[in-house]
């Protein structure tokens, strides 16, 4: 599976956007962009997936660089409910079916009021 | 939509005694399931993959017959912790993967920790 390279840590203010880096250089061409979330204490949720356009939804949204060697989660307006770990993760397509989820390290994101 | 429950949310047992921690899907039919595990300030790691009527598929270096796996509907997957120990004592996530026309998503569990003693 290809991998993830994430910063350990970043801090953001409270209702300040954020912007989650997240570099992929080995992606493949079907390998799916997916966020999730861990909360302190849970079990992780599920934020955001792409391929190649970028995406929005209620909690974010995902903007993938044209190469796709890299992506960027978006929180449009970060509140102190959005401090956890958060995930980039690369899933394989094939066949019909998805590869598994491999959880990296991740980034733990800090939000001060 | 898309919820998934696990019960207990936390359990202490004394070490050699069975545990079995259940996965719900609650609002989705799920023809699998996963299970995971979690370290104090470690990721996730994946331990086994359960499919509804089949034996689960274990990761490298998790013992089968230690962590037996039942997925004997399509909203229920168990994990029976067995002859437990100290060393056994972590945050047990499951997940449930939702199948659409166009894509699959896991929905976690809010997760067990159990600690042996």
């Amino acid at each position: 599976d290809a991998k993830t390279t994430q910063p350990n840590s970043m801090e953001s203010n409270e209702e300040e956007p954020v912007h989650l880096p997240c570099n992929h250089s080995t992606i493949s061409g079907t390998d799916y962009i997916h966020w999730y979330r861990q909360l302190p204490s849970q079990g992780p949720e599920y934020v955001i997936h792409g391929l190649t356009s970028n995406v929005n939804n209620r909690m974010a949204s995902l903007a993938i660089a044209e190469d796709r060697k890299s992506s960027t989660l978006i929180l449009h307006r970060a509140t102190l409910r959005d401090a956890a770990v958060y995930y980039c993760i690369l899933r394989h397509y094939y066949g019909g079916s998805q590869g598994n989820l491999i959880f990296g390290k991740g980034t733990k994101l800090s939000v001060k009021p | 939509g898309a919820v998934v429950s696990q019960h207990p949310s936390r359990v202490i047992c004394k070490s050699g005694t069975s545990v079995k921690i259940e996965c719900r899907s609650l609002d989705f039919q799920a023809t699998t399931m996963f299970w995971y595990r979690q370290f104090p300030k470690q990721s996730l790691m994946l331990m086994a993959t359960s499919n509804e009527g089949s034996k689960a598929t274990y990761e490298q270096g998790v013992e089968k017959d230690k962590f037996l796996i039942n997925h004997a509907s399509l909203t229920l997957s168990t994990l029976t912790v067995t002859s437990a120990h100290p060393e056994d004592s972590s945050f047990y996530i499951c997940s449930a993967e939702l199948r659409t026309s166009r894509f699959e998503t896991q929905y976690f569990g809010p997760g067990t920790r159990l600690l042996v003693l």
